[in-house]
């Protein structure tokens, strides 16, 4: 079936460098692509929706700047978390739909962000 | 987005069934009612979805009430892998604006 797979599964980087994160959709075309984060306890929170040639859409409260998202293949998001700091450790998880169906959404394993 | 209402935390025995209760009393008729779990330190699983009808497949079953207000996550015979949070979630049918939003979701207990 469809699978969406994510890279790395853990990174841990200094404080106040930049990290990326790579999804790709492995056997599906995605044009859009959905970026989530958790911290530990919590539910899975919609940071922005990634589009394929175009800008991403940023839930309220989620800095632009801050996390950049860019979508420059039908099958890869990216997402750099910029000049990281301790309070951006998280979980971070991407997710697409396969639009050949309408059903479920696919899940990223998750990345696991420590900022140290 | 019409919002789903479940417990935060439920607990069940080894190879006994599940059921996992679902509020969501604003739904549309157009929402599709979607379960999702996650098992710890991993992404989110599809379990199972369904408009109307009550639906089976390999995982689990859903049942949906009459005037699909609430339903119901059935997971027959519980092992210890189906440990995990279980997400209620309404969603329309697909298109580029169809986002998956997560609530607090139930958190599954299985007692050996």
């Amino acid at each position: 079936g469809a699978v969406v797979s994510q890279h790395p599964s853990w990174v841990i980087c200094k404080s106040g460098t930049s990290v990326k994160i790579e999804c790709r959709s492995l056997d599906f075309q995605a044009t859009t692509m959905f970026w989530y984060r958790q911290f530990p306890k919590q539910s899975l929170m919609l940071m922005a929706t990634s589009n394929e040639g175009s800008k991403a859409t940023y839930e309220q409260g989620v800095e632009k700047d801050k996390f950049l998202i860019n979508h420059a293949s039908l099958t890869l998001s990216t997402l750099t978390v910029t000049s990281a700091h301790p309070e951006d450790s998280s979980f971070y998880i991407c997710s697409a739909r396969d639009p050949r169906g309408n059903t479920e959404a696919f899940f990223g394993q998750g990345t696991r962000l420590t900022v140290v | 987005d019409a919002k789903t209402t479940q417990p935060n935390s439920m607990e069940s025995n080894e190879e006994e069934p599940v059921h996992l209760p679902c509020n969501h009393s604003t739904i549309s008729g157009t929402d599709y009612i979607h379960w999702y779990r996650q098992l710890p330190s991993q992404g989110p699983e599809y379990v199972i979805h369904g408009l109307t009808s009550n639906v089976n497949n390999r995982m689990a079953s859903l049942a949906i009430a009459e005037d699909r207000k609430s339903s119901t996550l059935i997971l027959h015979r519980a092992t210890l892998r189906d440990a995990a949070v279980y997400y209620c979630i309404l969603s329309r049918p697909y298109s580029s604006a169809s986002k998956i939003i997560f609530g607090s979701g139930t958190r599954l207990s299985i007692r050996p």
